[in-house]
């Protein structure tokens, strides 16, 4: 079983709808990462949390909102979606500096956007 | 030109077979690389983790780092039905978050 916790494992919405993907960890990790997969794709990177601080978001729409309320917790809100941002959205989380790189990934939130 | 590339298959082996998967990379500064497998409609599982060139072996599972090269491979020894999946590639360098992938390579073990 993955350490890193997702729910819901999924969810449909409406484009008006606001909804919330969460994502928690017990390994002590520093960096936690939100991530969109679309069908035989690999994932993409969209926002990194390093101790609870937004150090990158790859170009993504405002209509997607990430949070880190604490080491533990990462959230991804969710607003005016569209059709195409339906897709496998996962979460992961990582050790910082050092020689550890390995990212641990959850289960994935499948969210359909009608 | 991809900074890496994975053959995306998908590859057909018999039960029992090893299985090579492999990848290859453009930038030189990749010191973290990763094997994940991913079974359809879940989450990447982290199979295997090495830090810089070498091998490592964990169970039926063998990876190998040429940085020389600039090529990774990951080795299925007697593969099983349950060995079916996508497995991605991902690396990265030693300052970075960002972990860059593979297209990934779906396998298929026939009984």
């Amino acid at each position: 079983d993955t350490e890193v916790t997702q729910t819901p494992k999924h969810l449909v919405m409406g484009m008006t709808n606001k909804k919330s993907l969460k994502c928690e960890q017990h390994m002590g990790h520093r960096a936690m990462y939100w991530y969109k997969q679309k069908a035989k794709k690999p994932p993409e990177l969209m926002f990194v949390y390093s101790y609870e601080k937004l150090s990158i978001n790859e170009s993504v729409p405002s209509r997607f909102s990430p949070e880190c309320p604490n080491s533990s917790l990462l959230n991804l809100h969710l607003h005016a979606l569209q059709p195409e941002d339906s897709a496998l959205y996962l979460c992961a989380s990582s050790h910082l500096g050092g020689n550890t790189g390995e990212l641990f990934f959850g289960e994935g939130s499948r969210l359909t956007v009608l | 030109q991809k900074e890496v590339e994975q053959d995306p298959g998908p590859l057909s082996v018999p039960e029992g077979a090893i299985v090579s998967l492999n990848c290859t990379y453009s930038n030189s500064a990749f010191q973290y690389f990763m094997w994940y497998r991913q079974y359809s409609r879940k989450g990447p599982e982290l199979l295997m983790y090495t830090y810089s060139s070498g091998n490592k072996e964990d169970g039926r599972f063998t990876a190998q780092v040429d940085k020389s090269s600039k090529y990774i491979s990951l080795f299925i020894r007697d593969s099983q039905p349950s060995d079916s999946a996508t497995y991605l590639c991902a690396m990265r360098d030693g300052t970075a978050s960002k972990l860059t992938f593979g297209t990934g390579t779906r396998l298929q073990v026939t009984l």
